[in-house]
């Protein structure tokens, strides 16, 4: 099943405990983004990557970053969290200028 | 600046109703548009591409009005199926770089 997965699904941690969510997805795609969704903010993308070792910023980096070593992951990195980094993140994949992004589940993380 | 506006909403339809959003965009170079689908806590998902000669998907047209930078949404005959809310999407893209912006989404509640 073409998919993209996220974990962990919830994370609840603490101010300046690093932490890493990872994104893989199945479907050989070249365009990897990370967003994230808040109440009146809506999605706003963080950073992406347009093929491996490919990556930039996005309208949101700060405090956040990303590798892209392998075609099917991009992990996200928060190496110091802070409370204005709770949301909701959404990893996503789509070809190169695809219509289609596909969104994994979500990650609800809860920074203390 | 990139922006993306759209009305939160919410709208609020009786079944059957035909109910129609709007989204204007600020980025003139924007290149390609989209609407996807979001329910509640759940991944967004493409609905359907927007085209500048407008495009209908069963119950569903879309319009792109690229000298007055806007791009709507058309639902006919509303289900209860189609609460949800609805994203407007604007790509960019220029040398090495491809970006995604996202509206803040516009709320639809069709009632029975």
């Amino acid at each position: 099943e073409a998919q993209v997965t996220q974990n962990p699904r919830y994370l609840i941690t603490v101010t300046g405990k690093k932490l890493t969510v990872t994104c893989s997805q199945n479907m050989n795609h070249e365009y990897m983004s990370w967003y994230r969704q808040d109440p009146g903010l809506g999605l706003r993308q963080i950073y992406y990557s347009m093929n491996v070792e490919v990556t930039d910023k996005g309208d949101v980096p700060e405090g956040y970053k990303v590798s892209r070593k392998e075609k099917r992951n991009f992990p996200l990195i928060l190496e110091s969290p802070s409370p204005n980094q709770t949301s909701l993140y959404f990893c996503a994949s789509s070809l190169m200028k695809g219509p289609t992004q596909y969104f994994g589940p979500g990650t609800r993380l809860t920074v203390l | 600046r990139k922006e993306v506006e759209q009305d939160p909403g919410p709208f609020n339809v009786p079944e059957g109703a035909t109910v129609a959003f709007n989204c204007t965009y600020s980025n003139s170079a924007s290149q390609s548009f989209f609407w996807y689908r979001q329910d509640c806590r759940k991944e967004p998902k493409l609905l359907m591409s927007v085209y500048s000669s407008g495009n209908e998907d069963g119950r569903f047209t879309a319009q792109l009005n690229r000298a007055s930078q806007y791009i709507s949404l058309l639902i006919r005959d509303s289900k209860l199926s189609d609460s949800a809310t609805y994203l407007c999407v604007v790509t960019h893209s220029g040398a090495g770089s491809y970006q995604l912006t996202f509206g803040k989404g516009t709320k639809l509640s069709v009632i029975p």
